[in-house]
């Protein structure tokens, strides 16, 4: 079965400060996507990322970056230098691959990482 | 481009009563989704079209729930009669073709709340 762990509920940091947020996932599938969304006190899912499980490469966009280890089974999120505006819930989710062997591709998500960032 | 699309918002009814949300995807999104958030919870999937064929729905609660997408396009969700236990937000998703796991793009949800 597949399944997300986000095993951080709450995170409270002050601005500036660096912030990781952890994501540990399960699958049985050789193939898969793996994503980050943001989602802000208005409710909508905002993506940040999509990677898939043969790409282990570490992506840096601006102050996000992110850290997939497949040895782990981890897909870790890290903002740099945090601002006010990056509080929001954060969702890590993971999609099943290839259409053709049944799979739908739909998400499984975590639980969320709530993350305030004070001024 | 315009995003994803859903309407009401908000919706507040009592518990036994029927309530309709709507949404319509982005333009030439081939696939669209149904999600139901708990507060406190990820996202959920209860249904999921591609074009207007049904390609998974394991998840919905058919004896009151239901949907609809007509001609490939908007999509309608219906919960008929509400339980207080069906209070969630309604996130509707579209991507693009199908062909593997697409990333999807969500509108702003309904968050509704069953009294």
């Amino acid at each position: 079965a597949q399944k997300v762990t986000q095993a951080q509920t709450e995170i409270s940091v002050v601005e500036k400060e660096d912030v990781t947020l952890d994501c540990v996932y399960e699958t049985r599938d050789t193939t898969y996507y793996l994503f980050w969304y943001k989602q802000p006190p208005s409710g909508e899912l905002v993506f940040l990322i999509r990677r898939n499980s043969f790409d282990e490469q570490n992506e840096i966009s601006g102050r996000y970056s992110w850290n997939f280890q497949k040895s782990t089974s981890s897909f870790n999120f890290t903002i740099t230098a945090s601002q006010v505006v990056d509080s929001a819930v954060y969702f890590c989710a993971l999609s099943e691959a290839f259409w053709d062997s049944g799979n739908t591709g739909k998400l499984i998500f975590g639980q969320g990482t709530t993350l305030q960032v004070k001024p | 481009e315009a995003g994803v699309a859903q309407s009401p918002r908000y919706k507040i009814i009592e518990k036994r009563q029927s309530v309709a949300f709507w949404c319509n995807p982005i333009s030439g999104h081939a696939t669209l989704y149904w999600y139901q958030q708990i507060l406190g919870q990820g996202p959920k999937l209860l249904i999921q079209f591609q074009n207007n064929g049904v390609v998974d729905d394991s998840q919905l609660p058919k004896d009151r729930f239901s949907a609809e997408r007509l001609k490939g396009v908007d999509s309608t969700l219906k919960i008929q009669p509400a339980k207080l236990e069906d209070s969630a937000v309604y996130l509707c998703a579209s991507s693009p073709e199908r062909g593997g796991p697409e990333t999807q793009y969500f509108g702003p949800g309904t968050r509704l709340l069953v009294l």
